[in-house]
C-alpha cells in the first residue's frame, strides 16, 4: 500500500523561501505525476503544482514565479520551493499522488499534511 | 473566485439523500477530463471519494455516488449518516489554465 510522508519547516518569515520534502513509500514512482496543494484557514483546497518521474512539472499559472517542484528518483521524493513568501502563503500543504490515468484518475493517496506558518 | 462553483453548504437529516453540484465550463467539467470528489475532515487529508465523474474507490461506500452532465457535476449521498458531515470538493483538469482545479468546497452539516 502506498504511503506519502512529508515533512519541512513550519514556521517562516516574510521573504524566506517554504520548503517541503514528499517520500512515497510502498509503490512505483514511475507513472504517476506527483502533486502539492494547500489548504489556507477558512478557505479550500489549492492546486499548487507537479512533477512527474522523469521530472517533467506543470504548476499553478497564479503561483508560477514563485514554485518550483524537484525530483529525486533515487529516494522517490519530491519537493517543493515556494519562494519570497508572505502570510498569505500560511496554509496545510499536502503532497499527493495523480492516479495512473491522470485526468480520469483522480488524486489517490495523499500525504499526512504539514502547517505551514509565515509570520514576522 | 473558484474556476469550479459549488453551494457553501448542505443539510440534511440522517438518512436522508442530498446532492452537492458542482458547476465547470467547457475547459473543465464539459471537456474530456473527468471530474473528481473529496472528503475533507478538518485535521485529515482529503480522501478521494469519487473519481472519473461516477466511480468509486475500493472501500467507499455505495451511498455515495457522482453524476456529470453537460459542464456541471454532481454528488450524492444516499442514507446520510452523522459520519458524512465534512466538507466536499470537486476538482478537475482545465484547459485554458493547464492547471488542476478545485471547487470552493460545501460543508455538509448532517442534522
Amino acid at each position: 500500500q502506498v504511503q506519502l510522508q512529508q515533512w519541512g519547516a513550519g514556521l517562516l518569515k516574510p521573504s524566506e523561501t517554504l520548503s517541503l520534502t514528499c517520500a512515497v513509500y510502498g509503490g512505483s514512482f514511475s507513472g504517476y505525476h506527483w502533486s502539492w496543494i494547500r489548504q489556507p484557514p477558512g478557505k479550500g483546497l489549492e492546486w499548487i503544482g507537479e512533477i512527474n518521474h522523469s521530472g517533467s512539472t506543470n504548476y499553478n499559472p497564479s503561483l508560477k514565479s514563485r514554485v518550483t517542484v524537484s525530483v529525486d528518483t533515487s529516494k522517490n521524493q519530491f519537493s517543493l520551493k515556494l519562494s519570497s513568501v508572505t502570510a498569505a502563503d500560511t496554509a496545510v500543504y499536502f503532497c499527493a499522488r495523480v492516479g495512473s490515468s491522470y485526468y480520469s484518475s483522480g488524486m489517490d493517496v495523499w500525504g499526512q499534511g504539514t502547517t505551514v506558518t509565515v509570520s514576522s | 473566485q473558484s474556476v469550479l462553483t459549488q453551494p457553501p453548504s448542505v443539510s440534511g437529516a440522517p438518512g436522508q439523500r442530498v446532492t452537492i453540484s458542482c458547476t465547470g465550463s467547457s475547459s473543465n467539467i464539459g471537456a474530456a477530463y473527468g471530474t473528481h470528489w473529496y472528503q475533507h475532515l478538518l485535521g485529515t487529508a482529503p480522501k478521494l471519494l469519487i473519481y472519473g465523474n461516477d466511480n468509486r474507490p475500493s472501500g467507499v461506500p455505495d451511498r455515495f455516488s457522482g453524476s456529470k452532465s453537460g459542464t456541471s457535476a454532481s454528488l450524492a449521498i444516499t442514507g446520510l449518516q452523522a459520519e458524512d458531515e465534512a466538507d466536499y470538493y470537486c476538482q478537475s483538469y482545465d484547459s485554458s489554465l493547464s492547471s488542476w482545479v478545485f471547487g470552493g468546497g460545501t460543508k455538509l452539516t448532517v442534522l
